[in-house]
């Protein structure tokens, strides 16, 4: 079955420093992706990114960069010099490719409340 | 560009009335989702509809219903509220049947049971 961990309940930095998120998960299968998606207080639910199980690259996009280690089953997601605008509750998120048959979920984890303090 | 719409954006409710939360999709998605969002507990899956004529419970179906009236409308159904489904319910939809595709999110719907 799959399972999504996200630690991390709340977090409070000031801002300017790093930040990393955990996202620890759990799957059978071989083929599988992992998401991270950003829920400002305004409500809406924003995609950030997508990895494939194949892919262990690390990704940077500015000041957000993703560990994704296979070996350990983690996401973690880092955010650096922190600014007041990223705070929000971040959710990681596991699906699994299943092409042939119905089975299409998408799992979340319970999310990581994140405060940038001025 | 709509995306993902749904209806009603508030709803307050009595115990053991019933309801129906409307989700309307305009980028001919197969895939569609509702999950419920609580405090604590992040996104849960109550059903999904991985193509049209099909549904699926998801993590926590108990109390709901869901109809998959056509590709684009996908509704969820509380036939007699009680106070345990106070949430935001969040409707979704993506290509569908490939574990890559991403998620579109509806605005949410805030339902309080009283």
């Amino acid at each position: 079955a799959q399972k999504v961990t996200q630690a991390q309940t709340e977090i409070s930095v000031v801002e300017k420093e790093d930040v990393t998120l955990d996202c620890v998960y759990e799957t059978r299968d071989t083929t599988y992706y992992l998401f991270w998606y950003k829920q400002p207080p305004s409500g809406e639910l924003v995609f950030l990114i997508r990895r494939n199980s194949f892919d262990e690259q690390n990704e940077i996009s500015g000041r957000y960069s993703w560990n994704f280690q296979k070996s350990t089953s983690s996401f973690n997601f880092t955010i650096t010099a922190s600014q007041v605008v990223d705070s929000a509750v971040y959710f990681c998120a596991l699906s699994e490719l299943s092409p042939m048959n119905r089975d299409d979920k998408i799992i979340f984890g319970k999310g990581t409340r994140l405060h940038i303090l001025p | 560009n709509a995306g993902v719409t749904q209806t009603p954006k508030f709803q307050v409710l009595k115990t053991g009335q019933s309801m129906t939360l409307q989700c309307a999709q305009d980028m001919n998605h197969n895939s569609m989702y509702w999950y419920r969002q609580d405090p604590g507990m992040g996104l849960r899956l109550i059903y999904y509809s991985a193509s049209e004529g099909t549904t699926d419970k998801g993590e926590v179906p108990n109390g709901y219903n869901v109809s998959r009236l056509n590709k684009r409308e996908f509704s969820l159904r509380l036939e007699s509220a009680a106070p345990s489904q106070t949430s935001v319910y969040f409707c979704a939809s993506r290509a569908g049947q490939s574990g890559a595709n991403v998620l579109t999110f509806g605005a949410g719907s805030r339902l309080t049971v009283l």
